[in-house]
């Protein structure tokens, strides 16, 4: 079965310092997305993309993030610098209308800032 | 912006039991809705999907019903075994793209 991958799966990253994650979505994926999830809380979305292009990145912290998806393929979020309250499970997932755009997550990436 | 609660935020029962777990949304124009099980410090994986112009969906011992006039969902577990305990998560999705999460059910399956 087609997978989501996301990369590194585990992060501990010291406050200001810079960090990245990296997220495949299923091939033939149009529609990509980053999630936040805070423990205890449900997922809430950062950015969507539709192919390369940003479709919505209202709730993303435009002053330390920063999220792309240059060939419409594989993408990037990136935190510049990390505050102890970025420390959260990071989640991609893709859609598409062959899969009546439900998602399909990866495995997330689980940050830690200290 | 769609509003999902679900209830109730933990469940404990004993293994072989039938349950249903509960999620509402306030906003009853919906184009999907999706039901997730997610393992502590894992992704979420997706149980069911149903759509707008359908009343339910089943996968072996699981069945997600929809009533987007009354603005619920319910996933119904048959025979509940221990490998079942997780949190489940419900998502609305109102025009394909995004999806709303709620902040889930902490299932417990004793032995």
């Amino acid at each position: 079965e087609a997978e989501v991958a996301q990369s590194p799966r585990y992060k501990i990253t010291e406050k200001s310092q810079a960090v990245a994650f990296w997220c495949d979505p299923i091939s033939g994926h149009a529609t990509l997305y980053w999630y936040r999830q805070i423990l205890g809380q449900g997922p809430e979305l950062l950015v969507q993309f539709q192919d390369e292009s940003v479709v919505d990145d209202s709730q993303l912290p435009k002053d330390r993030f920063s999220a792309e998806r240059l060939k419409g393929v594989d993408s990037t979020l990136k935190i510049q610098p990390a505050e102890l309250g970025d420390s959260a499970m990071y989640l991609c997932a893709s859609s598409d209308r062959r899969a009546n755009y439900g998602y399909t997550f990866g495995s997330g990436t689980r940050l830690t800032v200290v | 912006k769609q509003e999902v609660t679900q209830i109730p935020a933990a469940l404990s029962v004993p293994e072989g039991e039938n349950l249903v777990l509960n999620c509402s949304f306030t906003d009853s124009a919906i184009y999907n809705l999706q039901w997730f099980r997610q393992d502590p410090g894992k992704g979420l994986t997706s149980l069911l999907l149903i759509q707008s112009s359908q009343r339910e969906q089943t996968s072996g011992r699981l069945n997600a019903s929809l009533d987007k006039s009354s603005g619920r969902s319910t996933l119904y577990i048959a025979a509940s075994q221990p490998g079942d305990s997780a949190t489940y998560l419900c998502a609305v999705s109102p025009t394909g793209n995004q999806f709303y999460f709620g902040t889930g059910t902490s299932l417990t399956v004793i032995p």
